[in-house]
């Protein structure tokens, strides 16, 4: 299985601020990667795929880079609706396997 | 509008079974690859399982074989999840989604399980 390692567990930030967080694949996962946005009480919600495609309705202040084992989710300027739990997702093999996510709150 | 609603979860003693129901609107259901993901309090998501538009290929995490079956009905445009020989580690959110290109799209709000005597 691949196992996905998101950096870091938590954060605070500002709104205005330009947030970034990584995730680490035990194995390459080509561009294989998906970012998800979730809110407590709120279904998940799709941000990112293929590493660095936007999905559709999903504000540019969101971006994604990386290819193979690293890879990064940037948030240019955090809003008060960015404060939330995000997670990467592999989808190169099964089983489909996730970071343990990383909370970002307001400082 | 497109939508994901589950219903079926409930409070069940270990060793026993839930059947896990999942309505889809406001896309061709028939055409999609569906999938069970689940939120255990406190943790992460966990992909838990996978099937085809026909239904004839179903994948599942190591976790649940022998015990989850996923089947779908497209004449009613609803997933479904059998959950038998339930464990306390099974206690979870179970949501439904649709799994695009390798991606999981559009998700349910879930529907809560838990596994306790």
């Amino acid at each position: 299985d691949i196992q996905m390692t998101q950096s870091p567990s938590s954060l605070s930030a500002s709104v205005g601020d330009r947030v970034t967080i990584t995730c680490r694949a035990s194995q390459s996962t080509s561009s294989y990667l998906n970012w998800y946005q979730r809110k407590p009480g709120k279904a998940p919600k799709l941000l990112i795929y293929g590493a660095s495609s936007l999905q559709s309705g999903v504000p540019s202040r969101f971006s994604g880079s990386g290819s193979g084992t690293d890879f990064t989710l940037t948030i240019s300027s955090l809003q008060p609706e960015d404060f939330a739990t995000y997670y990467c997702q592999q989808s190169y093999s099964i089983p489909w396997t996730f970071g343990q996510g990383t909370k970002v709150e307001i400082k | 509008e497109v939508q994901l609603v589950e219903s079926g979860g409930g409070l069940v003693q270990p060793g026993g079974s839930l059947r896990l129901s999942c309505a889809a609107s406001g896309f061709t259901f028939s055409s999609s690859w569906m999938g069970w993901v689940r939120q255990a309090p406190g943790k992460g998501l966990e992909w838990v399982a996978n099937i085809k538009q026909d239904g004839k290929e179903k994948y599942y995490v190591d976790s649940v074989k022998g015990r989850f079956t996923i089947s779908r009905d497209n004449a009613k445009s609803t997933l479904y999840l059998q959950v038998n020989s339930l464990r306390a580690e099974d206690t979870a959110v179970y949501y439904c989604a649709r799994h695009g290109y390798f991606v999981f799209d559009i998700w349910g709000q879930g529907t809560m399980v838990t596994v306790s005597s």
